[in-house]
């Protein structure tokens, strides 16, 4: 039971542009959301997270929105730059177990010249 | 400060054998964690612990072990290798509940 989805494995985007990565979850549970960037050969890297008490979190380029209604959320970055190219994970944060996070199975973005 | 630093890069096992997957912190954090990574899926967790001498299973756990004799150690124990064990292994850490900060990675092939 895939409770952290990822639709897209992959998705272009020409630099400049507004990238839109979406995150779809089933556990009613989740309240805290985080987005990860994976570069090839190296570990995860922390982007930017999310409490369910809020519906948007910006940090410079890159603001994550939640739709806890929709149980949907999604990463936009704007501008696009070519170093933005690498794999974005969606994670999920239940109440109880609170320890633990649920990873999607991630979007490959790749940012065109 | 290093982070959280993995040991091997790489490995190539044979069915049957065993080793040891090793992480270590350097940032104090009480929360620790494997996972494993096959490709085009998301990372999948083994083992995590909230502190010393206190570990529990993940959503993977068959085959393999875990101790965490101290803060900064949480290695890895493969007993009888697999090749349904050939994977991408991270180790992470955690100061509290949220942001993981990840090692580099151990990839593993068993043949």
């Amino acid at each position: 039971d895939q409770q952290v989805k990822q639709n897209s494995p992959s998705l272009s985007v020409q630099e400049g542009r507004i990238s839109i990565l979406n995150c779809d979850y089933t556990n009613s549970m989740f309240d805290y959301f985080l987005w990860y960037k994976k570069y090839p050969a190296e570990g995860p890297t922390f982007l930017i997270s999310i409490s369910s008490i809020k519906d948007k979190n910006e940090d410079g380029r890159f603001t994550v929105f939640l739709n806890k209604s929709a149980k949907h959320l999604s990463l936009h970055i704007v501008p696009s730059q070519p170093g933005d190219s690498a794999v974005y994970f969606c994670a999920a944060s239940a109440v109880l177990g609170n320890e633990k996070l649920t990873f999607g199975t991630g979007t490959r973005l790749t940012i065109i010249p | 400060n290093a982070g959280v630093t993995q040991t091997p890069k790489f490995r190539i096992l044979k069915i049957g054998q065993s080793m040891t997957l090793q992480c270590t912190q350097d940032m104090n954090h009480n929360y620790m964690y494997w996972y494993r990574q096959d490709p085009g899926m998301g990372l999948k967790l083994i083992y995590y612990s909230v502190g010393a001498g206190i570990t529990d299973k993940g959503e993977v756990p068959n085959g393999y072990n875990v101790s965490r004799s101290t803060t900064e150690d949480f290695p890895l124990r493969l007993e009888l290798a697999a090749p349904s064990q050939t994977s991408v292994y991270f180790c992470a850490s955690s100061p509290q509940r949220y942001e993981q900060y990840f090692g580099p990675g151990t990839r593993l092939t068993v043949t």
